[in-house]
């Protein structure tokens, strides 16, 4: 089974704080993904990669940066946190391809900037 | 935009009776459509997906149909059970927007025993 791991499971930051969110998947996938998820607006794309040290934009980047050094491992970067991203923070992977394969996700990190 | 739309919003059935969940697309392109179920607490997991070249797949008692010329899609959930309850997503890619995945907004099914 494939498995997205995020590192932490609840954050809790300051605003105007540099926030680190990790993800690592296992299984060789060449896509990678950061969503937010909030109630009612479900999941919005924020940044993802196609290959190490390749990152496009997604739907909502403002504010936020990533990072592919590895290609088991993309991070999601707050460059400086704002209490507008407080939110539940999704990765997932996928193989290399078009969207025409399924996405994988970890568990989710719930991210609260006071 | 090119959009995903999803209804109901909120969904809540007795133990064993059927639930459907319906999703409407915009783009003409989109060939590949995925439903994901969301638990409290964790992360979106894949359940069924369908391409477009077939229109209906089923697995033990959920089905997912497909009429492209209407474009919408549907899941279908039979003898519902308490461990159904979850929220559920659809999807499907949008070719010009460079093959992303559009997620709807969801749906909150209850199932009550």
């Amino acid at each position: 089974d494939v498995k997205v791991t995020q590192s932490s499971r609840y954050l809790v930051k300051r605003t105007g704080e540099k926030v680190f969110l990790e993800c690592v998947q296992d299984m060789d996938h060449e896509n990678m993904f950061w969503y937010r998820q909030d109630p009612g607006l479900g999941l919005r794309l924020i940044y993802f990669s196609y290959d190490v040290k390749m990152k496009e934009k997604g739907d909502i980047p403002e504010g936020y940066s990533v990072s592919r050094e590895k290609k088991e491992r993309f991070s999601l970067i707050l460059e400086s946190a704002s209490t507008n991203q407080t939110s539940m923070y999704l990765c997932a992977s996928s193989l290399l391809g078009t969207a025409n394969q399924p996405q994988h996700f970890g568990d989710g990190t719930r991210l609260s900037i006071l | 935009g090119e959009n995903v739309e999803q209804h109901p919003s909120t969904l809540s059935v007795q133990e064993g009776d059927s639930a459907v969940i319906k999703c409407t697309y915009s783009d003409s392109a989109s060939n590949y459509f995925p439903w994901y179920k969301q638990e409290l607490g964790k992360g979106p997991q894949l359940i069924i997906d369908i391409r477009s070249n077939v229109g209906e797949k089923k697995d033990q008692r959920i089905a997912v149909t497909l009429n492209k010329t209407a474009k919408h899609f549907s899941l279908h959930i039979t003898e519902t059970q308490p461990e159904d309850s979850a929220v559920y997503f659809c999807a499907t890619p949008f070719y010009n927007q460079g093959g992303k995945l559009i997620f709807g907004q969801g749906t909150e099914l209850s199932v009550k025993p």
